[in-house]
């Protein structure tokens, strides 16, 4: 069975940290992986998409890479904010595994002032 | 931009009623997604329609079923509610399945009691 982890589960940052987010998965036979963002009741903003023949994706203060190999994928945040506080969550979706994207547990983040 | 729309975003069940989660999307995307998302865990699969007509089961779809008669809409309908399908649901979208990010909604909260 294909899963995806994610450590840690939460974590507190002074507002200005750069922090890094981690994401693991099973099997390097990967279409691609989605960085999520969810802010309490509600629903998931897409981050960023990584396709298996890219390394890495960067949209303004973020930056996620992929290491298919080693079966990681790390969300860098610089300049961390208050208004950055949600959970991560990332999503895989692999070659031979149907329709389903697998999502991990999510990492909640807050940044504090 | 609505993007995907859910309706209605909370709803109070006795245990065997029924009800029908509404989905639709403008986007003109041919494959929808229902997943649901309980406290701590990844979101789960229930199912997933790769275009109007076509509809399978992802990883948890006992007690739900759906259908996709426009491109538009894919309503999820829980037909004798039982207290275990307490959750968030969450409809998703995108353009094709391998290559494309996914686009959610944001999300109906439901609790059978």
């Amino acid at each position: 069975k294909q899963e995806v982890t994610q450590i840690p589960a939460a974590l507190s940052v002074p507002e200005g940290e750069n922090l890094v987010l981690n994401c693991s998965f099973t099997d390097s036979a990967i279409y691609n992986l989605q960085w999520f963002r969810q802010d309490p009741g509600k629903g998931l903003t897409s981050l960023l998409l990584i396709q298996s023949s890219q390394r890495e994706q960067t949209s303004g203060r973020l930056n996620a890479s992929l290491d298919k190999s080693s079966g990681r994928s790390t969300l860098y945040i610089a300049a961390s904010q208050p208004g950055d506080s949600a959970t991560y969550l990332c999503a895989v979706r692999w070659r031979n595994y149907g329709q389903n994207f697998v999502f991990g547990p999510g990492t909640r983040l807050s940044v504090l002032p | 931009n609505a993007g995907v729309t859910q309706t209605p975003k909370f709803r109070i069940l006795k245990i065997g009623q029924s009800m029908t989660l509404q989905c639709t999307q403008d986007m003109n995307h041919n494959y929808m997604y229902w997943y649901r998302q309980d406290p701590g865990m990844g979101l789960k699969l229930i199912y997933y329609s790769v275009g109007a007509g076509i509809t399978d089961k992802g990883e948890v779809p006992n007690g739900y079923n759906v259908s996709r008669s426009t491109t538009e809409d894919f309503p999820l309908r829980l037909e004798l509610a039982a207290p275990s399908q307490t959750s968030v649901y969450f409809c998703a979208s995108s353009y094709s399945g391998e290559i494309s990010p996914l686009h959610f909604g944001n999300g109906t909260r439901l609790t059978v009691t």
